[in-house]
C-alpha cells in the first residue's frame, strides 16, 4: 500500500530564512508527487507536482521541491520565507498501486514564519 | 481565488434536517470529488465522479448522498446527520482521473451539526 510521511507536525522559521518541509513516501512503481498548501478556512491550493524529469521542481509562490529517489523523499523548499507563507502544508502521492484512490495525503505540517 | 466554487460557506443544521452542499467548476474538468476534513487533519476521500458517473464511494454512510447533475456541478445531499459529521467538506475537480492531473479544491463548506 502506498503511504506518505510528514515527520514534523510543526516547523518554525524566521522571515527571510530558508525553509524546508519534509516528506517521504512509499509506493509501487514510479511515484507521482504533489504539494498542497491550506490557509485558514480555505481549501487546498496546488503548489507543484513531480511526474518525471528534472528532480528539482518549481512551483507557485517561489516554492520548489526536490525529488530524491534513493531516499524516497520529496521535500518542499523556499530560499527566503515570508510571514504570508504561514499555513498548513500537505504532501500527497499517487503510485501504481493506488487503485482508484486519487491521492494519499500526509498528515500535514504546520509552517509558522516569524517576523 | 479558487476556480471551484462551493456554497454555502457555512451551514448549521439539526440532526433531523435535510440540506445540500453545492459545488461548481467551469474548467472543463471531467472528474469531481467530495472530501471530508476534520480540524488539523488531512482530507479524507468520500466520493469520486468521473464523466458524471459515480466511480468511488469510500464506504460513506447513506446519510450522505452525492449527485452529479452535469459535468460542471456536484451536489452532496445531507440527511439525518450526526454531530460527529461536523467538518469542512471540500469539493475538488481534475481534468480527468489520470495520475498526473492535480486536484483543484474549492474553499469548502464548514458544516456544524447540532
Amino acid at each position: 500500500a502506498q503511504s506518505v510521511a510528514q515527520p514534523e507536525d510543526q516547523v518554525n522559521v524566521a522571515e527571510g530564512n530558508p525553509l524546508t518541509v519534509k516528506c517521504t513516501y512509499s509506493v509501487s512503481g514510479n511515484p507521482y508527487l504533489f504539494w498542497y498548501v491550506q490557509y485558514p478556512n480555505r481549501g487546498l491550493q496546488f503548489l507543484l507536482k513531480y511526474i518525471t524529469g528534472d528532480n528539482l521542481v518549481k512551483g507557485s509562490y517561489g516554492f520548489e521541491a526536490e525529488f530524491n529517489k534513493s531516499q524516497t523523499s520529496f521535500h518542499l523548499k523556499k530560499p527566503s520565507a515570508l510571514v504570508s507563507d504561514s499555513a498548513l502544508y500537505f504532501c500527497a502521492v499517487r503510485g501504481l498501486d493506488s487503485g482508484n484512490t486519487p491521492l494519499v495525503f500526509g498528515k500535514g505540517t504546520r509552517l509558522s514564519v516569524i517576523a | 481565488d479558487t476556480e471551484v466554487t462551493q456554497t454555502p460557506k457555512h451551514l448549521v443544521m439539526g440532526m433531523t434536517n435535510k440540506k445540500s452542499l453545492k459545488c461548481e467548476q467551469h474548467m472543463g474538468h471531467r472528474a469531481m470529488y467530495w472530501y471530508k476534513q476534520k480540524a488539523k487533519k488531512p482530507p479524507e476521500l468520500m466520493f469520486v465522479y468521473s464523466y458524471e458517473k459515480l466511480s468511488i464511494n469510500e464506504s460513506v454512510p447513506s446519510r450522505f448522498s452525492p449527485e452529479c447533475p452535469n459535468s460542471s456541478l456536484l451536489n452532496l445531499h445531507l440527511h439525518a446527520l450526526q454531530p460527529e459529521d461536523s467538518a469542512l467538506y471540500l469539493c475538488a475537480s481534475s481534468q480527468d482521473r489520470g495520475r498526473n492531473s492535480p486536484l483543484h479544491f474549492g474553499n469548502g463548506t464548514r458544516l456544524t451539526v447540532t
